[in-house]
């Protein structure tokens, strides 16, 4: 069974940091493009970052560009989010999602609560 | 960026209705547009991917059509689970967006 697990979430005060891991088993973790998107509290969906399989290309929105850092470990199936300069409205859950063959989010984490207070 | 605007951003709607939700991109995205239900407390789930594939698993009642900049998302005869909230999601640029949602709810 394909399956993420977010893991490093927790409350953190304005101004500070956080790093958020996802670990992916069930699939060739190295062969996909890795995504976060979050949701914050009663808002919907809003695609954050993207990393390709070997690293060599990232992407992120407007809203976190500058301050987020998208990394992965193919050897340990491993997707982070190194978020610096955290503001109140990060607060949110956080989604790890594999880009598929469909050119979609196909697999998805369970997300990780992240709440800057 | 290219923005995704959904219409209605929510609806009421009874058990066998049809029900259409619709996306518009704010430049082409030829066909890399995307749908997710999302269940309250749930994690998003992709139903249709290049705007009318219909993702393994997904009842047929579900389908999706449009190019370009405006697409629908078509549920018929609508089932007591699918009361969920619906995005759309573009995968053309680089920067990925989805729009805002579509609630739908029991009348």
């Amino acid at each position: 069974e394909m399956q993420l697990v977010e893991s490093g979430g927790g409350l953190v005060q304005p101004g500070g940091s956080l790093r958020l891991s996802c670990v992916a088993s069930g699939f060739t973790f190295g062969s996909y493009e890795m995504n976060w998107v979050r949701q914050a509290p009663g808002k919907g969906l809003e695609w954050i970052s993207d990393i390709n399989s070997r690293s060599s290309g990232v992407f992120y929105a407007d809203s976190v560009k500058g301050r987020f850092t998208i990394s992965r470990d193919n050897a340990k199936s491993s997707l982070y989010l190194q978020m610096n300069s955290l503001r109140a409205e990060d607060t949110a859950v956080y989604y790890c999602a594999r880009k598929g063959e469909v050119i979609a989010f196909d697999v998805w984490g369970q997300g990780i609560m992240v709440t800057v207070s | 960026d290219i923005q995704m605007t959904q219409s209605p951003s929510s609806l009421s709607a009874s058990v066998g209705d049809t029900v259409t939700i619709t996306c518009r991109a704010s430049q082409s995205v030829n066909r890399f547009l995307n749908w997710y239900q999302q269940k309250p407390g749930r994690v998003p789930k992709l139903l249709i991917s290049g705007a009318s594939n219909l993702q393994s698993g997904v009842p047929s009642r579900f389908s999706g059509s449009g190019s370009g900049t405006d697409f629908t998302l078509t549920i018929s005869d609508l089932q007591p689970e699918d009361f969920a909230t619906y995005y759309c999601q573009q995968s053309y640029a680089t920067l990925l967006t989805f729009g805002g949602g579509t609630k739908v709810d029991i009348k």
